[in-house]
């Protein structure tokens, strides 16, 4: 079982809806993270967090210390969203992200 | 205001050369992080380094592959005798500290081996 779980793997929406991601971790952690990879390849860091709630535009990210679970929101969606969207988790005990392995969103217009 | 630079983009090797990928982290950074995904796979951690030293090298394979961070220049991840299962995208992170701060990716380098 991979200590960073994501679901769902694939995810279509309509343009205007409301998008979840979630994110399961087994290990203690200092930081989960929230990586979006666009088709051409590249990587942008969306979020890091340790604890409640973060803003950005439309998107927001929140974590439960306790359940050990994040979600990854996406308010009225774009076809522009459309991506691969990974949680990482910073183990407590190092340095290296151990990944999710994605999950796959299409937006169509 | 440069981002996290890698290069090449795309490197085409035959099984047997040498493939070497250069990372100039963002200005002010001192960490790096190396990343692989493998077609149709997640990212893996490789190695994690400072100027001058190797801090985590428990993802990288023992043979072949060596990681370095000079005071001067790029951080270079260099892979010998390469293999048609070397075959993937390489990242490349950066951070200005330790753990506190989000890690900034380049735009990777894709190695295909013929």
């Amino acid at each position: 079982k991979n200590e960073v779980e994501q679901s769902p793997q694939n995810l279509t929406a309509q343009e205007g809806e409301f998008i979840t991601i979630n994110c399961s971790y087994s290990v203690g952690i200092s930081a989960l993270h929230w990586l979006q990879q666009h088709p051409g390849g590249g990587i942008v860091s969306l979020f890091m967090l340790s604890s409640g709630k973060k803003k950005h535009g439309r998107l927001i990210a929140t974590i439960n210390i306790q359940e050990k679970h994040s979600s990854l929101h996406i308010t009225a969606s774009h076809p522009r969203d459309s991506a691969v969207y990974i949680c990482a988790a910073r183990k407590s005990s190092g340095d290296k992200l151990t990944f999710g392995t994605g999950t796959r969103l299409a937006v169509r217009p | 205001n440069a981002g996290v630079m890698q290069n090449p983009r795309h490197l085409v090797r035959r099984r047997g050369q040498e493939a070497r990928l250069r990372c100039s982290p963002m200005k002010g950074h001192s960490h790096v992080y190396w990343y692989r995904q493998l077609p149709e796979e997640g990212l893996k951690f490789m190695v994690y380094l400072q100027k001058e030293n190797i801090i985590d090298e428990s993802g990288m394979p023992k043979e072949r592959f060596s990681a370095e961070f000079p005071k001067e220049g790029p951080s270079i991840l260099r892979i010998q005798q390469v293999v048609r299962g070397d075959s993937a995208a390489y990242f490349c992170a950066s951070s200005p500290r330790r753990n506190d701060q989000p890690q900034h990716f380049g735009d990777g380098t894709r190695l295909s081996i013929l």
